[in-house]
């Protein structure tokens, strides 16, 4: 079955730490795989995305992931955190064709220390 | 970016009344829309798909008659939650996606009490 794991629920880091968050998925085939940040009471904002290609992906607000197919992970990172990152952040997976229905993993929260 | 528009961000309804949520693509055609739920500090939960023109495809254990989804247009959907109860107070959101394909886009939720 498809499935979409996101180990950790809750991370705290102290703003200016890098940052990686990390998610692993269960998938017949190379899926489409997104990353999506929710501030609360908010909808969701693509962060980035991958769908083929070079497998270090870049994102809005300074944000990347790779997508290492061994592992079957599509890790987040940031080199350094800012105080506005504070959020959830969850990370998706798409089948490539047919209906395209997203499965999310159960989300990370985010906390940045001062 | 493209941009979906989800109407109204918040609604209060009594008991037994009926809802509508309103889910618009402001820059692009979707053939197909999908619809979420979301509970508190929870992930979102796909409920049904919205496929323009023909009938949504409901996730199981979506009740059909309860979650009544309508994709009239390219570019809107809406979901009516009838005979609300409170237990359907949740954060309802959806998505859309490019005719021309790619990712979807979500709308900004909609948060709904029933009292």
């Amino acid at each position: 079955a498809q499935s979409v794991t996101q180990p950790d629920i809750h991370i705290t880091v102290s703003e200016g730490a890098s940052l990686e968050l990390r998610c692993n998925y269960s998938y017949g085939a190379t899926p489409y795989l997104f990353w999506y940040v929710q501030s609360p009471g908010q909808g969701l904002q693509l962060l980035l995305k991958y769908f083929s290609g070079d497998t270090l992906v870049q994102g809005i607000k300074g944000f990347e992931a790779e997508f290492k197919r061994s592992q079957s992970s599509f890790n987040l990172r940031k080199p350094s955190v800012h105080w506005s990152d504070a959020a959830e952040y969850f990370c998706a997976v798409a089948s490539v064709s047919g209906t395209y229905k997203y499965i999310f993993g159960t989300g990370t929260r985010l906390k940045v220390l001062a | 970016g493209a941009v979906v528009s989800q109407h109204p961000s918040r609604v209060i309804c009594k008991s037994g009344t009926s809802v509508k949520i309103e889910c618009r693509s402001l820059d692009f055609q979707a053939t197909t829309m999908f619809w979420y739920r979301q509970f508190p500090k929870q992930s979102l939960m796909l409920m049904a798909t919205s496929n323009e023109g023909s009938k949504a495809t409901y996730e199981q254990g979506v009740e059909k008659d309860k979650f009544l989804i309508n994709h009239a247009s390219l570019t809107l959907s809406t979901l009516t939650v009838t005979s609300a109860h409170p237990e359907d107070s949740s954060f309802y959101i959806c998505s859309a996606r490019p005719s021309e394909g790619g990712g979807a886009f979500f709308g900004q939720g909609t948060r709904l009490t029933v009292v």
